[in-house]
């Protein structure tokens, strides 16, 4: 069974500083893996997706890695703003049929003034 | 011009009551799921309909019922509401998954 675990579960830095958000699953036969943010009383935002031959996908001031051997996938956000506060959630896809998309357990991220 | 759309997005009702949500994309994906996310924030699959065809049911109560009218729509119906069905409930899509899907914006349902 697929578990996806995020580290750390919350995360606090002042403006201005890179950070580093860490994403682990268990079986490494996947499709892809996204990341999303979530805002407080909002929907999920996609914010990358690397499919599992790729290395790594960047937007903007964000970078997401994947190692698949190793069940791996960091979001990487440089120079962070307040407008970044908000959750991160990373999902894998398995192979083998059935869509079933699996979170992992998110992290919280403030970014203050 | 949203991609996936909910209604409603705020739903309180008392127990026992039956209530829908319903779901719509224009994305022309054919799969929509069903998403729950808890208390913890933890966000579970439920359902997934792939062409109007049933394709995944996690162990779910049975008073809850999907159901996909066409490939554009997945509503979820519950019947005798309790307490613990109280979270956000998400809409979500994909064309197969391979590019990446798309939620909607929820509906946090909440039993009193």
């Amino acid at each position: 069974k697929q578990e996806v675990t995020q580290i750390p579960a919350a995360l606090s830095v002042p403006e201005g500083e890179n950070l580093v958000l860490n994403c682990s699953f268990t079986d490494s036969a996947i499709y892809n893996l996204q990341w999303f943010r979530q805002d407080p009383g909002k929907g999920l935002t996609s914010l990358l997706l690397i499919q599992s031959s790729q290395r790594e996908q960047t937007s903007g001031r964000l970078n997401a890695s994947l190692d698949k051997s190793s069940g791996r996938s960091t979001l990487y956000i440089a120079a962070s703003q307040p407008g970044d506060s908000a959750t991160y959630l990373c999902a894998v896809l398995p192979t083998g049929g059935g869509n079933k998309l699996t979170f992992g357990t998110g992290t919280q991220l403030k970014v203050e003034l | 011009d949203t991609a996936v759309s909910q209604t409603p997005k705020y739903l309180v009702t008392q127990m026992g009551n039956d209530k829908s949500i319903k779901c719509e994309q224009n994305l022309g994906h054919d799969t929509m799921y069903w998403y729950k996310q808890d208390s913890k924030k933890f966000l579970k699959i439920m359902f997934s309909y792939n062409n109007k065809e049933l394709i995944i049911n996690e162990t779910v109560p049975n008073r809850f019922s999907p159901k996909s009218p066409d490939k554009a729509h997945l509503n979820l119906h519950i019947n005798s509401l309790e307490l613990g069905d109280s979270a956000v409930y998400f809409c979500a899509s994909s064309q197969d998954g391979y590019y990446g899907y798309t939620f909607g914006s929820g509906t946090r349902l909440t039993v009193v």
